[in-house]
């Protein structure tokens, strides 16, 4: 069973429309992340919720938003894509509050690309 | 300049070698990661480090707090070894974890 699963990991679409990125993790992690890797290979986060509850938001367009459901689940929905958006998104857990001190477990990514 | 930088950026090496990753910083942390990307994009953990040195199998990683350097080594290098190895640190003042820019690692049979 896959620890941390990511859907899709491949998504292609026009600018203007709105996509969303499902992560769930199995793993009983009370916390989960969404990063960003750039071309350069950066991984810059954007979020981070705890129990359900944000504790990271970076600076990110209003368009990107979480959703946690659950503490098992966190989306990412993305309005109005741009071309900028094309990037690999991951998503990743841990078992703490926030701070990574017990390790991360990341999901295999979701590689955007907006035409 | 960056505040985590890791060198060399592109190592290529044979088989069999022993491989060294660097990774210098220059904020106060409170946990150093090593990770692996493969080829196919996906992420795994290697370590998590506050102090001293850990081991897995035939990859160890060391710290010095006071020189603000670690290093990562690979014994007995094999070509499943190829990957670039991503070295992140955690800032001791709050949340942020800064990562390093990745060193791409080939090992030729």
């Amino acid at each position: 069973d896959t620890a941390v699963s990511q859907t899709p990991k491949y998504l292609v679409t026009q600018m203007g429309n709105d996509k969303s990125i499902k992560c769930e993790q199995n793993l009983g992690h009370d916390t989960m992340y969404w990063y960003k890797q750039d071309s350069k290979k950066f991984l810059k986060i954007m979020f981070s919720y705890n129990n359900k509850e944000l504790i990271i938001n970076e600076t990110v367009p209003n368009r990107f938003s979480p959703k946690s459901p659950d503490k098992a689940h966190l989306n990412l929905h993305i309005n109005s894509l741009e071309l900028g958006d094309s990037a690999v998104y991951f998503c990743a857990s841990s078992q703490d509050s926030g701070t990574g001190l017990l390790g991360y477990t990341f999901g295999s990514g979701t590689r955007l690309t907006v035409v | 300049k960056n505040e985590v930088e890791q060198s060399p950026q592109n190592l290529t090496a044979q088989e069999g070698e022993f491989i060294t990753i660097n990774c210098s910083y220059s904020v106060g942390i409170s946990a150093l990661h090593w990770l692996q990307q493969h080829p196919g994009g996906g992420i795994v953990s290697l370590f998590m480090l506050s102090s001293g040195k850990k081991k897995h199998g035939r990859l160890i990683a060391t710290i010095n707090i006071q020189e603000k350097h670690s290093s990562l080594h690979i014994t007995a290098s094999h070509p499943r070894d190829s990957a670039v190895y991503i070295c992140a640190v955690r800032r001791d003042s709050n949340y942020q974890l800064i990562w390093g820019a990745g060193t791409k690692l080939i090992i030729k049979p």
